[in-house]
């Protein structure tokens, strides 16, 4: 069976550069979330959607960020004028809100490296 | 403060010894609790959910103290495979929302 698929799965970009970054998550899932990892602040949630709706975006750091699920096997995550500090590995999950267990499965990440 | 907070380590553990650590969560009203494991340079993976009254798998136990906000994690006899970052995961009591700690490095060593 396909996990989450992220791509792609490494990107050097240089600073001003648009990024997209995209997620197919795994079939049957409603939740969609999109986390972000770097060595000194860890795993921060940038957003979750729930059938395909924007829950809480919180955690995105601020306008130049914006995420979009425009169906339930799609969704980008997109950085606009990228800068050096989003350097990081970026993390798609998704999950069944109703799952018991709670069970978030991962993509295998972004690494995206802004020069 | 932090959400979730875990002690980075690392834990150098010898091979067949046991090692435990904590995580501490601020949020009292936090429903459902987890452990994670990251590999280097891989995504996580869920290694157990941590029940009210304590649950084992296997080498693992993992324990809830609901009164003083922490929950546990310990090894029991490491293997070398056991190496990676431990995540400790807390949803929220409203939502999906999970959020996670930034992980305890364990090294098993020969």
């Amino acid at each position: 069976d396909a996990g989450v698929i992220q791509s792609p799965r490494h990107e050097v970009t240089e600073m001003g550069q648009e990024v997209t970054l995209r997620c197919k998550p795994i079939s049957g899932h409603n939740s969609l979330f999109w986390y972000r990892q770097t060595m000194m602040r860890g795993l921060e949630l940038l957003i979750y959607f729930n059938n395909n709706v924007p829950i809480d975006d919180s955690g995105m750091p601020e306008d130049r960020f914006s995420a979009k699920m425009p169906n339930a096997s799609f969704s980008t995550l997109k950085i606009q004028p990228s800068e050096p500090r989003d350097s990081a590995v970026y993390f798609c999950a998704s999950s069944l809100s109703s799952g018991v267990t709670g069970e978030l499965f991962f993509g295998e990440g972004s690494r995206l490296t802004v020069l | 403060r932090k959400e979730v907070e875990q002690d980075p380590g690392p834990f150098n553990v010898p091979e067949g010894a046991t090692v435990a650590f904590n995580c501490t969560y601020s949020n009292s009203a936090s429903q459902s609790f987890f452990w994670y494991r990251q590999d280097c340079r891989k995504e996580p993976k869920l290694l157990m959910s941590v029940y009210s009254s304590g649950n084992e798998d296997g080498r693992f136990t993992a324990q809830l103290n609901r009164a003083s906000q922490y929950i546990s994690l310990l090894i029991r006899d490491s293997k070398l495979s056991d190496s990676a970052t431990y995540l400790c995961v807390v949803r929220s009591a409203a939502g999906n929302k999970l959020t996670f700690g930034g992980g305890t490095r364990v090294l098993v060593k020969p």
